[in-house]
């Protein structure tokens, strides 16, 4: 069956490093998309990439990097410069147009201690 | 600029009760719709979607939302709700426009009861 892997769905990190949150996706879609979400702020958007090698800053991208090198993958970077790394992150994906909405997958909480 | 307001953070209701969900847009353009389900520590699910046509839209899961264009609302309804209802669900808006993005409310806690 298509769909979107994340992984790890739980990660634990040091205050201070790097970690990269991986996403697959196997639908043949064009766009795909990270979002966070924190309790009571629903879903904000850090970064989107309409097509490989190309992606745009979302609302809240200070602190994250993304790359788009395959159609399939779409790994965002949590750096040691975002100052509230901890929660949950999702990965999407779109045909192209929003018309058939996204495709989520099912999530990575990340926990820097 | 579009947004989504969703009226009621939480919502607590006893099992087999009926449910509306409240959701309010703004677009000065013709808009795309969704509803979407999150279940804890999972991913988002698709409940319905308006495109155009009928204003009234079936969903999975017994959900279904009626398109008010004239109120800008997409409320979300379910005539009798089970325990396993219990989510966090999510309403978005999107312009169809060549941005592929979706913009999303800050969701509303269902909670069934028994």
């Amino acid at each position: 069956d298509g769909g979107i892997t994340q992984s790890p769905k739980y990660l634990f990190r040091k205050e201070g490093q790097n970690v990269t949150l991986s996403c697959e996706q196997n639908l043949n879609h064009d766009a795909m998309y990270w979002y966070r979400q924190d309790p009571g702020q629903g879903l904000r958007l850090i970064y989107y990439s309409q097509i490989v090698n190309d992606f745009q800053k979302g609302d809240i991208a200070e602190g994250y990097s993304v790359s788009r090198e395959k159609k399939e993958s779409f790994p965002l970077t949590v750096t040691s410069a975002q100052k509230n790394p901890t929660a949950f992150y999702l990965c999407a994906s779109s045909i192209g147009s929003t018309v058939h909405g996204y495709t989520f997958g099912s999530g990575t909480r990340l926990t820097v201690v | 600029a579009q947004s989504v307001t969703q009226l009621d953070s939480q919502v607590p209701v006893f099992e087999e009760a009926p449910v509306e969900l409240r959701c309010n847009y703004s677009s000065s353009v013709s808009v795309y719709l969704f509803w979407y389900v999150q279940y804890p520590n999972q991913g988002l699910q698709l409940l319905l979607k308006y495109l155009s046509g009928s204003t009234l839209v079936k969903g999975i899961n017994g959900f279904e939302a009626e398109f008010n264009k004239s109120q800008t609302s997409f409320h979300l309804r379910k005539p009798s709700v089970h325990i396993s209802d219990t989510a966090e669900y999510f309403c978005a808006v999107s312009d169809g426009g060549s941005n592929y993005k979706l913009t999303f409310g800050k969701g509303t806690l269902l909670t069934v009861n028994p």
